[in-house]
């Protein structure tokens, strides 16, 4: 079975340092992967998605980046943290090619 | 600008009663359409999905109607239980991609 591993779970960081959340899967290759954020009481925002290795895409432009360095990894940094990027972030996954998206338990970011 | 609009943003159902949470959507180009259920600190799970060639899906006590011609679709809760309080989120999937509607707070009294 696959499972998606998101980490740290929490973190408080100051305005202006930089941030870095990892996300890996497990038991499948290939597979799409997506960054969401979700602000307090909010939906889902679809921040980046990748089809493949180095392959991103951006949804919206803002102050994060993401990469994949390996198959199953995917990670939302970002070098200077700005106040609005507190919120909830989930990795996700899904076979390709399919439509289920699989998240994560998410990253709590408070950015102070 | 949100692709898929969800109503209402809160609900509150007695134990035993039935919950109706409705999502509208534009993008006539959407093939799948699921629904996610969220419980405090935890990531979306996925409940139940359609697809826009069937008009309902049931799966144990919840039920999704989907009307292509209105791009409406709706999430049924029967016999709700007080573990079914959660936020759900109706979403329309398009070259793999989910948007998601903006939620919908479900509080079942027991």
């Amino acid at each position: 079975s696959q499972t998606i591993h998101q980490w740290p779970a929490t973190l408080v960081q100051p305005v202006g340092s930089p941030l870095s959340l990892e996300c890996t899967v497990e038991g499948t290759s290939n597979p799409n992967l997506y960054w969401y954020r979700q602000a307090a009481g909010r939906g889902l925002q679809l921040l980046f998605y990748s089809v493949g290795i180095g392959q991103i895409s951006s949804e919206v432009p803002q102050n994060l980046s993401a990469s994949r360095p390996q198959d199953r990894q995917f990670i939302l940094s970002s070098k200077k943290l700005l106040l609005s990027d507190s919120g909830f972030y989930l990795c996700a996954w899904s076979f390709r090619p399919g439509n289920t998206i699989y998240f994560g338990e998410g990253s709590w970011l408070t950015v102070v | 600008q949100q692709q898929v609009k969800q109503s209402p943003q809160s609900l509150i159902v007695q134990k035993g009663g039935i919950s109706i949470i409705n999502c509208a959507y534009e993008n006539t180009a959407f093939d799948y359409f699921p629904w996610y259920q969220q419980f405090p600190g935890k990531g979306p799970a996925l409940l139940i999905a359609i697809r826009p060639d069937v008009s309902e899906k049931k799966e144990g006590r919840f039920t999704i109607s989907f009307n292509k011609s209105a791009k409406q679709f709706s999430l049924h809760i029967m016999d709700s239980q007080p573990g079914d309080s959660a936020t759900y989120f109706c979403a329309a999937s398009m070259d793999y991609k989910l948007s998601f509607g903006a939620g919908t707070t479900v509080t079942v009294r027991a």
